[in-house]
């Protein structure tokens, strides 16, 4: 099946950019999504990317897919202490499912 | 509804005790998805029902687990003689299209003790 990883942790200073990376194994995957997930807080859909695009900007946030080497990367820019949560990649295998990664933590510093 | 809801949001049990979990989705939403987080990890996935049926519980770790949605809208999820290891936050999905962009309840966090 798909396993999909992701580094634990990162640190930005506020207004600086974020960029988390995630790693997946299966090809077939269609759609790769970002989930969200606050403290005390349900998952959050944040963006996704179509499996035949390499990049989609929605306002702060830029995806972008290396789909040859199944990388998967997230930036936003301008990071607020908002945007301080644990961020989920997910690829769409066939049969419609989530596999999601182990989280990327990012804490915000003012 | 406005969104996913998940009854109950807390429930504590004993080893070797059946528990009941429920989750009411979106109205209308066809797709159904249990997911199982553990502190520190991802969600795991469980089973996907499209409509009344199970589409792929590939998911679901052994027999003790088990669930049904009879009616194409609210979905159970039954476990039976609860172990502790078994305890985790139970989330659940729905999704219009079964595409992946679904929308999350608050979860049930269980406890086995």
């Amino acid at each position: 099946g798909e396993d999909v990883e992701q580094s634990l942790f990162l640190s930005v200073r506020e207004g600086d950019s974020s960029v988390i990376n995630c790693t997946y194994t299966d090809s077939s995957s269609t759609y790769l999504y970002w989930y969200k997930q606050e403290p005390g807080a349900g998952l959050q859909l944040l963006t996704y990317i179509f499996s035949n695009m390499d990049m989609k900007q929605d306002q702060r946030l830029t995806v972008l897919l290396n789909k040859k080497d199944k990388h998967l990367s997230l930036r936003i820019a301008d990071t607020q202490t908002g945007d301080s949560a644990i961020y989920f990649c997910a690829p769409l295998s066939a049969g419609n499912k989530l596999t999601f990664g182990g989280g990327t933590r990012v804490l915000v510093k003012p | 509804g406005a969104g996913v809801s998940q009854t109950p949001s807390n429930k504590v049990t004993e080893k070797g005790k059946y528990v009941e979990l429920r989750c009411d989705p979106i109205s209308g939403h066809t797709a159904l998805y249990w997911y199982r987080q553990s502190l520190g990890q991802g969600p795991e996935f469980l089973i996907y029902f499209q409509g009344t049926g199970a589409a792929d519980d590939s998911g679901l770790p052994n027999d003790r687990f088990f669930a049904v949605r009879p009616e194409g809208s609210v979905s159970t999820l039954k476990i039976q003689r609860t172990e502790r290891g078994d305890s985790a936050v139970y989330l659940c999905a729905s999704s219009s299209l079964g595409d992946g962009e679904a929308f999350f309840g608050q979860g049930t966090r269980l406890t086995v003790v």
